[in-house]
């Protein structure tokens, strides 16, 4: 099984600040690397897909880049409504496991 | 765009079976695959089964002797089950659709189920 670890667990901004998350992989998994955005009391919401790939009607301040073991979600600056827990996902084989998360938190 | 709206009892006793279905609209259940994903309280995410209508059905080495996912084409709904529950279960339990084979979107809302005696 791919261990997916994301760092750092939390992440304290001001809106308006540049934000840099990562999530590193146990073994490679290629580009099959997938960032969800979670809030308090909803379902996550995909933002990222192929490493580096916005889903649909996800802003341009969101952007993915990495393959192999180690991948970065870099939010250029943070909105209010972009705090929020945040996990990466992979599918290796058959199998897909996430990261442990990183809450982005205002300062 | 294809909607989810999971459903089941919010409590089950220890070592019943757990039982949810996913229903889904705006879309036919053949043209995709189908997950489940659950989140206990305050903790991470992690992926439960998946099936595709003529394909295979994946689950999670940790939860496999355990589940079984299913499909029921005729009312286009998804199906869990998960045996000989215990509290280490209770859970916000996710259907999604699994697009290009690998990431989950769209997602349910989310059903908690609580199994406590």
């Amino acid at each position: 099984e791919v261990v997916l670890t994301q760092s750092p667990a939390t992440l304290s901004l001001s809106p308006g600040e540049r934000a840099t998350l990562s999530c590193r992989a146990s073994q490679s998994v290629s580009d099959y690397l997938a960032w969800y955005q979670q809030k308090p009391g909803q379902a996550p919401r995909l933002l990222i897909y192929d490493a580096s790939n916005r889903a649909t009607g996800i802003p341009a301040r969101f952007s993915g880049s990495g393959s192999g073991t180690d991948f970065t979600l870099t939010i250029s600056s943070l909105e209010p409504e972009d705090f929020a827990v945040y996990y990466c996902q992979q599918r290796s084989n058959w199998a897909l496991t996430f990261g442990g998360g990183t809450k982005v938190e205002i300062k | 765009q294809v909607q989810l709206q999971e459903s089941g009892p919010g409590l089950v006793q220890p070592s019943q079976t757990l039982s949810l279905t996913c229903t889904v609209s705006g879309g036919s259940i053949k043209n995709f695959y189908w997950a489940w994903i659950r989140q206990p309280p305050g903790k991470g995410l992690e992926w439960i089964g998946y099936i595709y209508y003529s394909g295979p059905t994946k689950y999670n080495p940790s939860l496999k002797s355990r589940v079984t996912v299913s499909l029921d084409t005729s009312r286009n709904q998804v199906s869990l089950r998960l045996t000989s529950v215990t509290a280490a279960d209770t859970a916000v339990y996710f259907c999604a659709s699994l697009v290009r084979s690998n990431y989950f979107d769209p997602w349910g809302q989310g059903t908690l189920v609580t199994v406590s005696s």
